[in-house]
């Protein structure tokens, strides 16, 4: 089930903060984010596991609710080298496995100078 | 450390004909690997995936084709390429030790004509 994303684009200026959000009707292994600039390959950014989980690294920071149904990814204090499109990837099993990932349709961010 | 390799960077083909791209990784062993397939604008759209030599699971009925002929190898084929084909063609992988955390080649950038 693909998980949702919102909103589906943002645009900042520099220096301004951003939230980006993704949802699942069902509870969630695991979320992934991903940044991909334009027409370069998506770069992992982060994974959360755990329900109430907060991390991050820099002024890029995710969150993951208790129910582990909706992961937020913030953006502070943005910089022009943050443009992109994000997606958040949600994990689950697949027949016993726990190979894929179900990709959000992606959030275009442009920071503006 | 990891590279993962894709080739060719860009390739235009005409309707019907067939097509091979290739994946390789390097500096690791017994990854999991993966195509995706993005069409312009969109999100990411899994189209194979293999958690080991010769082991090949398809999520989209279509004509293309996926092997793995060796450990850290991974090619996408057609016989007949259709218009709809065209996209930007992702390879990834991901360790089986990990929590799915996947990793992007560049990307191959297919125009059907």
């Amino acid at each position: 089930q693909q998980p949702v994303q919102s909103p589906q684009a943002v645009i900042l200026r520099e220096g301004e903060d951003a939230v980006i959000n993704c949802s699942s009707s069902k509870a969630l292994y695991s979320v992934h984010w991903y940044r991909q600039k334009h027409g370069e390959a998506p770069v992992f950014l982060m994974i959360l596991l755990k329900g109430g989980e907060q991390k991050g690294h820099d002024k890029i920071s995710a969150s993951f609710n208790e129910k582990k149904q909706q992961s937020s990814l913030y953006l502070t204090a943005s910089q022009l080298s943050y443009s992109g499109t994000y997606f958040c990837g949600t994990g689950g099993y697949s027949g016993g496995s726990n190979y894929k990932l179900t990709f959000g349709k992606g959030t275009l961010l442009t920071v503006n100078p | 450390s990891q590279t993962i390799h894709q080739w060719p960077a860009t390739l235009v083909q005409p309707v019907g004909s067939p097509l091979s791209l290739e994946c390789t990784v390097e500096g690791t062993s017994n990854p999991n690997l993966y195509w995706y397939r993005q069409a312009a604008g969109r999100g990411l759209q899994l189209l194979f995936y293999s958690v080991g030599i010769g082991q090949i699971s398809s999520e989209v009925p279509q004509n293309l084709s996926a092997s793995r002929p060796q450990d850290r190898q991974f090619i996408l084929s057609s016989k007949k390429l259709l218009l709809s084909d065209s996209g930007f063609y992702l390879c990834a992988w991901s360790s089986h030790r990990g929590y799915n955390e996947q990793y992007f080649g560049p990307g191959t950038r297919l125009t059907v004509t």
